[in-house]
């Protein structure tokens, strides 16, 4: 099987600007989770989606947001970005086959967003 | 904020060593533990994971301990090899559902 796959793997923008992340979960997985990931906070969790629903979020603005798509793909959004918002955007992957399966994350190689 | 940290941002090991690698999480409803490793370029990857009802659990050359008494977990790496060079997080699955990780450690390989 495939792995977790992000798109793109480097990103540079410029502040003020927004930005969409891909992510497309291991095959038969329905279950997708974001984290972001910086030296000072370590990896801080965004969001799950499951069967298109978000159903669980972190503490992060509204800025950030996301969805998830009939096939499982999942893509995230920020808008208005920030300098803070520079870090590895990391996407993790579940299957549905009770709770031990689920728990436990497949990740991507994260896409590198670098906010100028 | 996050409930989950590490006792030492950096770990030097020499090659063939035992490693021991500590992590205290605040949050007691947590039942389920999972250790990560990213190496360099690369996402987490899962290593050995442990429920709230065992104490320990072994895998290949890698064995789990939890101390619910005083919330702490461990990861012990025996016979260290270059190859474990990497930052080992520590996670755990909230009352809320949700997978909440430690700052991580780096682990060193001396010669």
């Amino acid at each position: 099987k495939a792995g977790v796959t992000q798109t793109p793997r480097y990103l540079i923008k410029t502040r003020g600007q927004q930005v969409t992340l891909s992510c497309s979960p291991i095959s038969g997985h329905r279950s997708v989770s974001w984290y972001q990931q910086t030296p000072g906070q370590g990896l801080q969790f965004l969001f799950e989606y499951f069967s298109e629903t978000q159903r669980n979020k972190g503490n992060f603005p509204g800025r950030f947001s996301g969805r998830q798509f009939s096939n499982s793909r999942s893509e995230m959004n920020v808008s208005t970005l920030e300098l803070g918002d520079s870090a590895l955007y990391l996407c993790a992957s579940s299957s549905t086959g009770g709770d031990s399966e689920r728990e436990k994350l497949f990740f991507g190689s994260g896409t590198q967003l670098s906010v100028l | 904020g996050e409930s989950v940290g590490l006792h030492l941002p950096t770990l030097s090991v020499q090659e063939g060593d035992n490693s021991i690698i500590n992590c205290a999480y605040s949050n007691s409803a947590s039942d389920y533990f999972i250790w990560y490793k990213q190496e360099s370029g690369k996402g987490p990857q899962f290593i050995i994971d442990i429920r709230s009802n065992m104490d320990k659990r072994q895998g290949q050359r890698v064995t789990v301990l939890l101390n619910k008494t005083v919330k702490h977990l461990s990861l012990q790496i025996a016979a260290t090899q270059p190859g474990d060079s990497a930052v080992y997080f520590c996670a755990e699955n909230t009352w809320d559902d949700k997978i909440i990780f430690g700052k991580g450690t780096r682990l060193h390989i001396l010669p």
